[in-house]
Parts: structure tokens; C-alpha cells; sequence
């Protein structure tokens, strides 16, 4: 059974770094042609699709954010990581992981609502 | 980056109808776009992936269709638990794009 559950910080203020984690279970990142990615969404908004790393540690980041983002990995405690620097209030958002295999994101997890403030 | 333009962004249907709700890419993209159903306060749900395939455990009366840049999300015939959000997401290259979204109501 594949399920995967995002963990945050909650709340934070703006210009400090959001780390994001991602723990799984029922697939492994060390798996050929296995890959986690990241998506958030804004209350009432649309999906945003921000990076995804693959099981051979290949990664893809979308430019929109720059330079702020960093995807990673742990594949012997099945984790994968995502952070954030810089934040400001327009990264407020629920963030997802999800697995690809295949199809990209045919699981998600139930994601976690991140909160930028001061 | 490619584009990818759905509509409607919002959709009121009876029980029963046929529904449809179209994805425009701005570039050929084959058959590398997905689509989703999200419900409020859940996470997405993969329905169609590869643009025509069902995703295991999903029902049949959803299904999905291409033809170049243009992409259908089929319902054959609306029921109660269809009530969702739905989004479609291009996945042929980086970054990848999701569609605005659809909201389907009932009428």
C-alpha cells in the first residue's frame, strides 16, 4: 500500500527558509524510474507544480522560483525534502508530495498547509 | 514554458448529464498530460493519465480523449460523488503546468 504524508512547520515568517519533508512508504527512491514530486496549492487556487527528484537523484526545479528551491532525498528512511528560502507571504499554501512512476502523481499525499506571516 | 488553458473554470451539470471539460496546450505535448479529481479538503486523485488511460480503481464513466493540443476529460453520465474540482496537468516538459481548473457543480 503506497501512501505518503507531507510534515511542516506550520507557520513562519517571511525571509526565513521553509524545509518541507515527505515520508513514504510502499514504493522505494532507490527503485528504477521511481520519483517524488512537489506541488503546492493556494487556499481556493490552482495547482502549482514546483520540482520533482527521481530515484537516480536527478532533479527538476520550476523557474518561476528561481534559485529558492532545493529537492532531496533519503532513500534508506524512504524521505524525501523539499525547502524554501526566502519566503514571503505568496508561498502560503498546502503542500503536497506525491509519487511518480509512470504517470506522474498517481499518489499524493493529504498534504500540509504552510503559513507565511509576520 | 508551455501553457495549458482548461475550460470552463466553472461547470453546473445535472445528475446524468454528460459532462466535458477541455485542456489547450500552447505547444504539442503527444499524450503526456494527466488529469485529476479533487474534492474539497482532499488531496488530488490521479483519474487519467497518458491523456486516455483510466487510472486503476477510478469508474468508467470517466474518460479522456486528445486530438494535437487539445485534450478531453469525459463524463458519461454525472453521479452525486463526481462533485469536485478537477485539473489537468502537462507533464511532456519542464516546468511542468497544470491547467486552471474546473469547478463542476450541480445544477
Amino acid at each position: 500500500q503506497v501512501t505518503l504524508k507531507e510534515s511542516g512547520p506550520g507557520i513562519l515568517q517571511p525571509s526565513q527558509t521553509l524545509s518541507l519533508t515527505c515520508t513514504f512508504s510502499g514504493f522505494s527512491l532507490s527503485t528504477y524510474g521511481m520519483g517524488v514530486g512537489w506541488i503546492r496549492q493556494p487556499s481556493g487556487k490552482g495547482l502549482e507544480w514546483l520540482a520533482n527528484i527521481w530515484w537516480d537523484d536527478d532533479k527538476y526545479y520550476n523557474p518561476s522560483l528561481k534559485n529558492r528551491l532545493t529537492i532531496s532525498k533519503d532513500t534508506s528512511n524512504n524521505q524525501a525534502f523539499l525547502k524554501i528560502t526566502n519566503v514571503d507571504t505568496a508561498d502560503t499554501a498546502t503542500y503536497y508530495c506525491a509519487r511518480m512512476r509512470g504517470p506522474p502523481f498517481d499518489y499524493w499525499g493529504q498534504g500540509v498547509m504552510v503559513t507565511v506571516s509576520s | 514554458d508551455i501553457q495549458v488553458t482548461q475550460s470552463p473554470s466553472s461547470l453546473l451539470a445535472s445528475l446524468g448529464e454528460r459532462v466535458t471539460i477541455t485542456c489547450q496546450t500552447s505547444q504539442s505535448i503527444s499524450n503526456n498530460l494527466n488529469w485529476f479529481q479533487q474534492k474539497p479538503g482532499q488531496a488530488p486523485m490521479l483519474l487519467i493519465y497518458y491523456a486516455t488511460s483510466l487510472q486503476t480503481g477510478m469508474p468508467s464513466r470517466f474518460s479522456g480523449q486528445y486530438s494535437g493540443r487539445s485534450f478531453t476529460l469525459t463524463i458519461t453520465s454525472l453521479e452525486p460523488e463526481d462533485i469536485a474540482n478537477y485539473f489537468c496537468l502537462q507533464h511532456y516538459s519542464a516546468p511542468w503546468t497544470f491547467g486552471g481548473g474546473t469547478k463542476l457543480e450541480l445544477k
